[in-house]
């Protein structure tokens, strides 16, 4: 069966500091997406990013970065140089592609809160 | 180009009443999906669409239907509020069903008491 576990419920910082939020997924498909989403204190719904099965390239846009392990099953995302404007709700979702109708798995998500 | 919208953004219901909760879009997308936000528990799939007259149930369909006569709308019906529905609902619209970025609206903070 597919899920998403984000086993940080919360995690403070302060401002500058480095933070990693994990992401372990299960799936017995062999194509599927990976995303992370942002879910600031005003409630909407931001898309950071997306990545498939056969990427397992690491990304990087400015101070975010995504680490893709299949090894491990994990999608973990790294904020760098933590910004109060950083705190938010991250969701961490799956989407499998022989699937019909699943749309996204959303992890609990992960509180992160940032003071300066 | 609005996006996806939702009205009402709050509304409170007595317990048994019925209510609508309305979301367009104007991307032309042919996904849409109903979503609900529990604390605690991420978003889980109501409901979605993959055109205009087909629907079919996600994770959590008890106590809501749906339809789509059309690309651009896809109402969520509350058929007999209870308070286990109170919670924040979100459509979502995309271009394909898997592996695409889902688009979502601003979310409807429904209380029922």
């Amino acid at each position: 069966a597919q899920k998403v576990t984000q086993a940080q419920t919360e995690i403070s910082v302060v401002e500058k500091e480095d933070v990693t939020l994990d992401c372990v997924y299960e799936t017995r498909d062999t194509t599927y997406y990976l995303f992370w989403y942002k879910q600031p204190p005003s409630g909407e719904l931001v898309f950071l990013i997306r990545r498939n099965s056969f990427d397992e390239q690491n990304e990087i846009s400015g101070r975010y970065s995504w680490n893709f392990q299949k090894s491990t099953s994990s999608f973990n995302f790294t904020i760098t140089a933590s910004q109060v404007v950083d705190s938010a709700v991250y969701f961490c979702a799956l989407s499998e592609a022989n699937q019909a109708g699943t749309a996204l798995i959303f992890g609990k998500g992960t509180t992160l809160s940032v003071s300066s | 180009n609005a996006g996806v919208t939702q009205t009402p953004k709050f509304q409170v219901l007595k317990t048994g009443q019925s209510m609508t909760l309305q979301c367009a879009q104007d991307m032309n997308h042919e996904y849409m999906s109903w979503y609900r936000q529990d604390p605690g528990m991420g978003l889980r799939l109501i409901h979605y669409s993959v055109g205009a007259g087909i629907t079919d149930q996600g994770e959590v369909p008890n106590g809501y239907n749906v339809s789509r006569s059309t690309t651009e709308d896809f109402p969520l019906r509350l058929l007999s509020a209870a308070p286990s529905q109170t919670s924040v609902y979100f459509c979502a619209s995309s271009y394909g069903l898997a592996g695409v970025e889902q688009y979502f609206g601003p979310g409807t903070r429904l209380t029922v008491t």
